[in-house]
């Protein structure tokens, strides 16, 4: 079964940086596009970015443009999610998704993981 | 951006009524919307894809409709367990972007 365990949130800084972590199972990693998404708390979700499944091509959302960057390891069927130059408004439960087509991002993630909390806050 | 509008924000209801949900588009985005369930500490889950495709494993009580800018989404019979958050999202332009939610409660 598709397993997604994200790792590497907690409490930070503003200004610091953080990497997220995503280790993927049950699929073939190398073969899906995957996706950040993040949810403020008590608020609705928000995407964040996506990277193809080769990580050709990578897209992100204008509030983390030129500080959060995606990328992936299929070696080590891995989403890494690099955070700098982090603000309060960051602070989120990050959730890593595989996307429901092999080969390029479609656009629509299925398979969730249960997320991991960030919290910018000095 | 696209700007998804779901209506309304609260619904109240029984278990056995029936649950009609509302998302808008601010352009026409075909029939690239999506809907998912999310449950108080959990993530996510996808129901329907491509506005009127059923996800695997979910049941037929679950239905999805509409095209262009207006879209559905229908509970037939509410379960006990389908009381939760419901959130649309296209995917015919980047960015992605999810509706702001529609928390369909016990009456």
């Amino acid at each position: 079964q598709v397993q997604l365990v994200e790792s590497g949130g907690g409490v930070v800084q503003p200004g610091r940086s953080l990497r997220l972590s995503c280790a993927a199972s049950g699929f073939t990693f190398s073969s899906y596009g995957m996706h950040w998404v993040r949810q403020a708390p008590g608020k609705g979700l928000e995407w964040v970015a996506d990277i193809w499944y080769d990580g050709s091509n990578k897209y992100s959302a204008d509030p983390v443009k030129g500080r959060f960057t995606i990328s992936r390891d299929n070696s080590k069927d891995t989403l890494y999610l690099q955070m700098n130059s982090l603000r309060a408004e960051d602070t989120a439960v990050y959730y890593c998704a595989r996307d429901g087509r092999s080969g390029y991002s479609s656009g629509c993630p299925d398979y969730w993981g249960q997320g991991t909390l960030v919290t910018v806050s000095s | 951006e696209i700007v998804l509008t779901q209506s309304p924000a609260t619904l109240s209801l029984s278990p056995g009524d029936r649950a009609t949900l509302s998302c808008r588009a601010s352009q026409s985005i075909r029939s690239y919307l999506a809907w998912y369930q999310q449950k108080p500490g959990q993530a996510p889950r996808l129901l329907i894809y491509d506005a009127s495709s059923r996800a695997t494993g979910i049941p037929a009580r679950f239905s999805g409709s509409g095209s262009g800018t207006d879209f559905t989404l229908t509970i037939s019979s509410l379960e006990p367990e389908d009381f939760a958050v419901y959130y649309c999202q296209q995917r015919s332009n980047w960015p992605l972007t999810f509706g702001g939610g529609t928390k369909v409660e016990i009456k």
